[in-house]
This record gives structure tokens, sequence and C-alpha cells, in this order.
């Protein structure tokens, strides 16, 4: 059974600085993995998308890459901004119909 | 562009009664999901169906049921409402399960069952 880990649970930090999310998920046969934003009592908005045979995606100031030999993703973000602030998501599809596995979020909260 | 659309919102319910969340997207999508949300958690799939008439069972379907008689439609059918279904659900759809696809969510209904 697909299990996936995301570390930290939480996280402050000053506004302007660069921060890196993790996301850990056992079983490596993965068709896509996807990083979310959710803000509070909102659902889900994707950022980025990693394709089982990329090494990773960018867009703006969000970096994603994907490991898939070593079952690891990072979402890193430049220049922190307190907009930032929100729960972060990774989920990995494993091919098939049957959607996505998701980690339980790192809550970030960027300080003005 | 309307995307998926949840209703209602918020609902509280009685333990035993019986509610549907209701879940419509305008994009065409031919696979449409149902994820629960408990606090501090990460989704989970309840049910999942591929196209008009076909559903499947995800990770905790016990005490609901769906329903896929259009393409835009994706009904969730709480019975006999219990306190564990006290939950975040989500409807999310997708064109197809290419590896290219995203998955798109609706905002959510926010259910608790006293």
């Amino acid at each position: 059974k697909q299990e996936v880990t995301q570390i930290p649970a939480a996280l402050s930090v000053p506004e302007g600085e660069n921060l890196v999310l993790n996301c850990s998920f056992t079983d490596s046969a993965i068709y896509n993995l996807q990083w979310f934003r959710q803000d509070p009592g909102k659902g889900l908005t994707s950022l980025l998308l990693i394709q089982s045979s990329q090494r990773e995606q960018t867009s703006g100031r969000l970096n994603a890459s994907l490991d898939k030999s070593s079952g690891r993703s990072t979402l890193y973000i430049a220049a922190s901004q307190p907009g930032d602030s929100a729960t972060y998501l990774c989920a990995v599809r494993r091919g098939g119909a049957d959607g996505l596995t998701f980690g339980k979020g790192t809550h970030l909260i960027i300080q003005p | 562009n309307a995307g998926v659309t949840q209703t209602p919102k918020f609902r509280i319910l009685k333990i035993g009664q019986s509610m549907t969340l209701q879940c419509t997207q305008d994009m065409n999508h031919n696979y449409m999901y149902w994820y629960r949300q408990d606090p501090g958690m990460g989704l989970k799939l309840i049910y999942y169906s591929v196209g008009a008439g076909i559903t499947d069972k995800g990770e905790v379907p016990n005490g609901y049921n769906v329903s896929r008689s259009t393409t835009e439609d994706f009904p969730l059918r709480l019975e006999l409402a219990a306190p564990s279904q006290t939950s975040v659900y989500f409807c999310a759809s997708s064109p197809t399960a290419a590896t290219n696809e995203k998955l798109f969510f609706g905002s959510g209904t926010q259910l608790s069952v006293l």
C-alpha cells in the first residue's frame, strides 16, 4: 500500500526566505506526483505536476523535484511572501483510475 | 468557467439521518472522485468513477454510496449518518488517467454529524 509522508508538519519562516518542503513515498511505481496548495475553508489548488519520467517542474517562484528511485520529492519556494501561507499537500498517482494518495500536508506560515 | 461545483458547503446532520452531497463539473471530464479529509490528515479516497454508469470503491467506502448517471454529476449518498462521518468532503475530476493530467477539486462540503 502506498504511503506518503510530508516533513515538516508545520513550518514558520520570515518573509523573504527560501524554503524546502519534503515529501516521501513508499512505492516508486507512480504515474505522477502533484503538489497542491490548500487555503483554510477552500478546496485544493494544483501547483505543479511532475510526470514519472520527469525530474522537475517550475512555475514562477516554485520548483518541484522528483527522485522516483528514492521515493522523494521536494517543493522549493523562493523569496517567500505572506501570501504563500497555506497548507501544502503532496500526492502521488500510481496509475490506473484510482486517483491520488495524499500526505498529511505541511502547514506553512510566512511571517511579515 | 465553474469547474467542479459542490453543494452544500456546510451541513449538520443528526445520527441516523441520510443526505446526498452534490458534485457537478462542466469540463466534460470522464474521471470523478470523492475524497474525505479529517482534521490534520491527508485526503482519503471514498469512491471514484471512470465514466457514466461506472463506479468503484476507494480506500474508505463503508457508509457511502455513489451513482454516475451523467458525465457531469457524481453525487455521494450517506445512509444512516454516524459521528465518524464528520469530515470535509471533496469532489474532484480529471479528463483521463494519463500521466500528465491534473485533478481539479471543488471547494468542499463540511459535514458534522451530531
